[in-house]
């Protein structure tokens, strides 16, 4: 079985500062990990995928993420935060072939002026 | 833009009433999700639709039911409505091809639906 955890429901941040946001997951097969973005009213967008192949992987708006193996993690960074980046967040994980995700339960991002 | 597209985007029923809730595909996808977001939660796997046909279905009872039409829309059937069945209702499209393997969903707007 699959699960993804995400830690820390709601994070705050200044403008401009370092933007970390914690995902681990559970499988017992090689994971296909994504990071989704959902402003309000809408729906999900995606940010950035990890299937194979190179562990850091860059996405849209700045963000990049890295597969951690050994750590089960694949955390969400951005170098520095801007107002637009306020939203809700979401970590999934999935398998080949599937195109079933198991999304946490989201992280919500405050930017701060 | 994602080019899918679910009506309506707002809905009120009461407990014990069915509904159906619609979504578009983007053009030349031949799968179809749906996923239920209650409040304050991540989205959870309803079933999925690939070339008309159930293709993995996640924890939900038989009166959670899609269809999946050839023109790339589909739709989500929920008879007897409970009161958690409030939520935010997500269709999401993909294409998936033998041999080739593509992840990437394309998620709607959704429909907020309201059991009263």
């Amino acid at each position: 079985a699959q699960s993804v955890t995400q830690l820390g429901s709601h994070v705050s941040v200044s403008e401009g500062a370092l933007v970390l946001l914690r995902c681990n997951y559970s499988s017992s097969v090689p994971p296909y990990l994504f990071w989704y973005v959902q402003y309000p009213n809408q729906g999900l967008q995606l940010l950035l995928k990890y299937t194979t192949g190179a562990t850091l992987v860059k996405g849209i708006n700045g963000f990049e993420a890295e597969f951690k193996k050994s750590e089960t993690s694949f955390h969400l960074t951005k170098p520095s935060a801007h107002m637009s980046d306020a939203a809700e967040y979401f970590c999934a994980v999935s398998t080949s072939g599937t195109y079933k995700y198991i999304f946490g339960t989201g992280t919500r991002l405050k930017v701060l002026a | 833009e994602t080019g899918v597209t679910q009506s309506p985007t707002h809905l009120i029923k009461t407990r014990g009433q069915q509904v159906t809730l619609r979504c578009s595909s983007q053009s030349g996808h031949n799968t179809v999700s749906w996923y239920q977001q209650a409040l304050g939660q991540g989205p959870q796997f309803i079933f999925q639709y690939y070339r008309e046909e159930e293709n993995g279905r996640g924890n939900f009872p038989p009166r959670f039911s899609g269809l999946q039409f050839p023109n790339y829309s589909s739709e989500l059937n929920v008879n007897a409505l409970e009161l958690d069945d409030s939520a935010l209702y997500l269709c999401a499209s993909s294409w998936r091809g033998q041999g080739v393997t593509n992840e990437k969903l394309f998620f709607g707007s959704g429909t907020q639906l309201s059991v009263l």
